[in-house]
């Protein structure tokens, strides 16, 4: 089993529906992430959280709301999805720690995507 | 922020080939990681390399940090290693910057 598990993994639903993109992990990480990529394009952040208490908003965040349920889960949520959103999104994790010493940036794992369709 | 330039933008090799894909970057950084971005879209975590080289079989990783670039070897290449190849990179206190990925296309 993945790592780092996403649901749905394809999806395609239509203008102005909630969309709820889910993710879990078992790595034992601290700090989740959700990226969206568009064709041809690199990673974009959307939301970051480094605790449970801690929301953080990315490069292109409106739009989009997040939850932290838990150590292991963080939820991106599209509360009227637009076309212009239709994308692969990626769920990350990192640890706060590397090599017992705490990291400011620390290396990144994904799960296997979630590929959005809004038609 | 900080700037992430990857070279070249396409490429494309016969099975057996040799390769070098670049990324450069605007700042000092301390986190630089490369991605191999497979046909069916996954992620793979390749290197973890903010300065000095690894090797991993066939593909080794080069950050002369100082210089503000890295370098990604892939030799021998496999149809296998066809995808996007990704750069991030982040500094103290960031997030990482991805660049816009160098496609690989191996041919048989």
């Amino acid at each position: 089993d993945a790592d780092v598990t996403q649901t749905p993994r394809n999806r395609i639903t239509k203008t102005g529906k909630r969309i709820m993109l889910e993710c879990s992990q078992t790595k034992g990480h601290d700090r989740m992430y959700w990226y969206r990529q568009d064709p041809g394009l690199g990673l974009r952040l959307i939301y970051y959280s480094f605790d449970v208490k801690d929301i953080n908003k990315g490069e292109i965040s409106d739009g989009y709301s997040v939850s932290r349920q838990a150590q292991a889960k963080f939820s991106l949520s599209l509360e009227s999805a637009i076309p212009n959103q239709t994308a692969l999104y990626f769920c990350a994790t990192s640890d706060l720690y590397r090599g017992g010493v705490i990291a400011n940036t620390g290396e990144l794992f994904f799960g296997e995507g979630s590929r959005l369709t809004v038609l | 922020g900080i700037q992430v330039e990857q070279s070249p933008p396409d490429l494309i090799l016969q099975e057996g080939a040799n390769s070098t894909l670049r990324c450069n970057f605007s700042d000092s950084v301390n986190n630089l990681q490369w991605f191999h971005q497979n046909p069916w879209g996954q992620l793979i975590n390749l290197f973890y390399i903010p300065s000095g080289t690894k090797q991993n079989g066939r593909l080794s990783a080069t950050t002369v940090a100082t210089e503000r670039y890295s370098l990604l070897y892939i030799s021998s290449s496999q149809t296998t290693d066809s995808g996007v190849y990704f750069c991030a990179v982040g500094t103290s206190g960031s997030r990482l910057t991805f660049g816009e990925g160098t496609q690989l296309t191996v041919n048989p």
